[in-house]
């Protein structure tokens, strides 16, 4: 079946340095992507979110950039801080309706971010 | 408002017992939707309910069922235990009315021993 991939399992950054996490999906069909954080022994955090009519959506420190023609996904974290260690998910979903995305998200298998003080 | 809540934190079970996980979206949301986190298989969707009813599934075996309550409360419960069901059980509140994104809690911690 169809599924959303990361390309980098595992990234380690200077503190201070900006991240980028990327992630490959598959379905041509999603409408829409998120992007999650999940620290240890949290459960995963929302960071952004993305319609598949944009190509580029800011947050706080966070920039998500959504390149349909080779459909790939990144999370840009400005500056990044040792706070900002933890695993990365994306998702994607399909067209969301009145009853919203009705659960039905495909996640990747995550990035683990690490950064370096 | 309060986040999502879910019961209990952390469970150990024997091989063939029955369990029953709870989870308490954030006041408002009508979405519910329960996630299997393990790490070889990264999260997988169960299923999500709507007003009680349920909406959507994922491939699990019939051995997972779930419900939603009238104030959107859910449980989901997992019978005759296999050690391969230790795992992470996250629980999503969504407003379900033309959003799409999930809030999560913070899991239930399931060991089969």
């Amino acid at each position: 079946g169809e599924s959303v991939g990361l390309h980098l399992p595992t990234l380690s950054v200077q503190e201070g340095d900006n991240s980028i996490i990327n992630c490959a999906y598959s379905n041509s069909a999603s409408d829409y992507f998120i992007w999650y954080k999940q620290e240890s022994g949290k459960g995963p955090q929302f960071i952004i979110d993305i319609r598949s009519n944009m190509d580029k959506r800011q947050g706080q420190r966070v920039t998500v950039l959504l390149n349909k023609t080779v459909k790939h996904l990144s999370l840009q974290i400005a500056a990044t801080q040792p706070g900002d260690s933890a695993v990365y998910f994306c998702a994607e979903g399909g067209v969301p309706n009145y009853g919203g995305s009705q659960g039905n998200l495909i996640f990747g298998k995550g990035t683990k971010l690490s950064v370096k003080p | 408002k309060a986040g999502v809540t879910q019961t209990p934190r952390y469970l150990i079970k024997t091989r063939g017992q029955q369990v029953t996980l709870s989870c308490s979206p954030i006041s408002g949301h009508r979405s519910v939707s329960w996630y299997q986190q393990t790490p070889g298989q990264g999260l997988q969707f169960l299923f999500e309910y709507f007003s009680e009813t349920q909406r959507n599934k994922g491939n699990f075996p019939g051995r997972f069922s779930g419900r939603q309550f009238s104030n959107s409360r859910s449980e989901m419960n997992v019978s005759t235990l296999e050690l391969g069901d230790s795992a992470l059980y996250l629980c999503a509140s969504e407003a379900g009315t033309g959003t799409y994104t999930q809030y999560f809690g913070p899991g239930t911690r399931l060991t089969v021993l």
